[in-house]
């Protein structure tokens, strides 16, 4: 149980293009899921937090602007990088908490973004 | 601000010994923490969570302390196995603005050598 999908696994896109990265709960629901963004031998960086019907809280320093969240069902989440650049190329990482305590979070099996 | 620090080298063992990793931290003081496992390309997988009034948990091979006086947790692997060779993180509760996401850190690399 608790499977978490995120679609596409990889991805290329030319500079200036948008992206959607999709995040689903497939067997359990979702009030809140998770972005993080993952750099080379880095450590993961929480971007967002996402819950269902609501705007989603931003981490300082990131951009909700370039970054759009849609948490649109209790099992899908959307993370859309807008206008990429090369520097948005990233592993990101989407993660979903089980239950009210929301202390324990299973984890997509991630999204790589290259932007040419 | 919060910090959290693993040892940053890849930690070699031998196979069937005990790999232990440190998790230290710094301005926190966590309700709970976290070892996840990630391989490379993959997210991570969530191993075992340790909360403030626990000394220790274990999960068959696996053994977690968390000593919040010293503001750190060991991570122990017993009868490590070449399966177990990957990229092993600590995380804690976030206490910035997003509620409830984890701060990680940057993970030790481990290598179970046959």
């Amino acid at each position: 149980g608790a499977v978490v999908s995120q679609h596409p696994s990889w991805v290329i896109c030319k500079s200036g293009t948008s992206v959607k990265i999709e995040c689903r709960s497939l067997d359990f629901q979702a009030t809140t899921m998770f972005w993080y963004r993952q750099f080379p031998k880095q450590s993961l960086m929480l971007m967002a937090t996402s819950n269902e019907g609501s705007k989603a809280t931003y981490e300082q320093g990131v951009e909700k602007d370039k970054f759009l969240i849609n948490h649109a069902s209790l099992t899908l989440s959307t993370l859309t990088v807008t206008s990429a650049h090369p520097e948005d190329s990233s592993f990101y990482i989407c993660s979903a908490s089980l239950g009210p305590k929301r202390d324990t979070q299973y984890f997509g099996p991630g999204t790589r973004l290259t932007v040419l | 601000s919060q910090k959290i620090e693993q040892n940053s080298e890849a930690l070699n063992i031998q196979e069937g010994k005990t790999a232990t990793l440190t998790c230290n931290y710094t301005n926190y003081s966590p309700a709970y923490l976290q070892w996840y496992r990630q391989d490379p390309g993959r997210g991570p997988v969530f191993l075992l969570l340790i909360r403030e009034n626990e000394k220790e948990k274990r999960k068959e091979r696996l053994k977690v302390t968390f000593d919040t006086t010293l503001k750190q947790s060991l991570f122990h692997i017993t009868a490590s196995q070449p399966a177990d060779s990957a990229t092993y993180l600590c995380a804690l509760e976030s206490s910035g603005g997003g509620a409830d996401g984890l701060t990680f850190g940057k993970g030790t690399h481990l290598i179970i050598q046959p």
